[in-house]
């Protein structure tokens, strides 16, 4: 198992919709995890962090994290066209103290008006 | 209040020509992380850096990578004898005083070997 793993999708939603983006990740990761932004030739933008069990609310974007079942997602309320980019899920490898990040193969995510 | 720099934004070198990538990190950020996103592929940890030290290299590429982050200026990614395989682009993230915090990325340096 990958210590981080992605559907590379694409997923496509309407417009207004709620996007699902899901990650799984094994026991070689820290319990730290990120969502960063990418659009096409762009470098990685932050967009929320977790650390612990339950939901993360920052406007119109949920993460939630679930150690039980290893996995963490990313819910876009209200989805918008400008939404449509690359989602990549990282964590932090080992203890988490090594500062290495490990991140996902990222899904695509396309809004359509 | 600047974010990540890096310089050059693109960068085009023939086979065997040396490359040198440069990386500020954030004002108050002491920790510098280089990765690498081949094309259509994830991103890649590198190596991890501290001011003149080097924490973790277990992403670098045996030969002809080496990474520095001097006292004073950036820290340089340097690739010597460029191979076509090292065509990618190259992220230089930094965060402020320990490890495990967010990691904010640069614009990234797109190289391109002839």
């Amino acid at each position: 198992q990958k210590e981080v793993e992605q559907n590379s999708g694409p997923l496509s939603v309407p417009e207004g919709a709620i996007a699902s983006l899901n990650c799984t990740y094994s026991d070689r990761v820290s319990q730290s995890f990120f969502w960063y932004r990418q659009y096409s030739g762009k470098s990685p933008e932050l967009i929320m962090s977790i650390y612990s069990n339950g939901d993360k609310e920052d406007g119109r974007f949920t993460a939630q994290l679930n150690k039980a079942s290893q996995y963490v997602s990313l819910l876009i309320r209200d989805s918008q066209p400008s939404d449509s980019a690359t989602y990549l899920c990282a964590s932090l490898s080992g203890s988490g103290n090594t500062g290495k990040l490990i991140f996902g193969q990222g899904t695509t995510l396309q809004v359509k008006p | 209040n600047a974010g990540v720099m890096q310089n050059p934004r693109h960068l085009v070198r023939r086979r065997g020509q040396e490359a040198r990538l440069r990386c500020s990190p954030m004002k108050g950020h002491s920790h510098v992380y280089w990765y690498r996103q081949l094309p259509e592929e994830g991103l890649k940890f590198m190596v991890y850096l501290q001011k003149e030290n080097i924490i973790d290299e277990s992403g670098m590429p045996k030969e002809r990578f080496s990474a520095e982050f001097p006292k004073e200026g950036p820290s340089i990614l340097r690739i010597q004898q460029v191979v076509r395989g090292d065509s990618a682009a190259y992220f230089c993230a930094s965060s402020p005083s320990i490890a495990g915090e967010t990691q904010y990325f640069g614009p990234g340096t797109r190289l391109l070997v002839l």
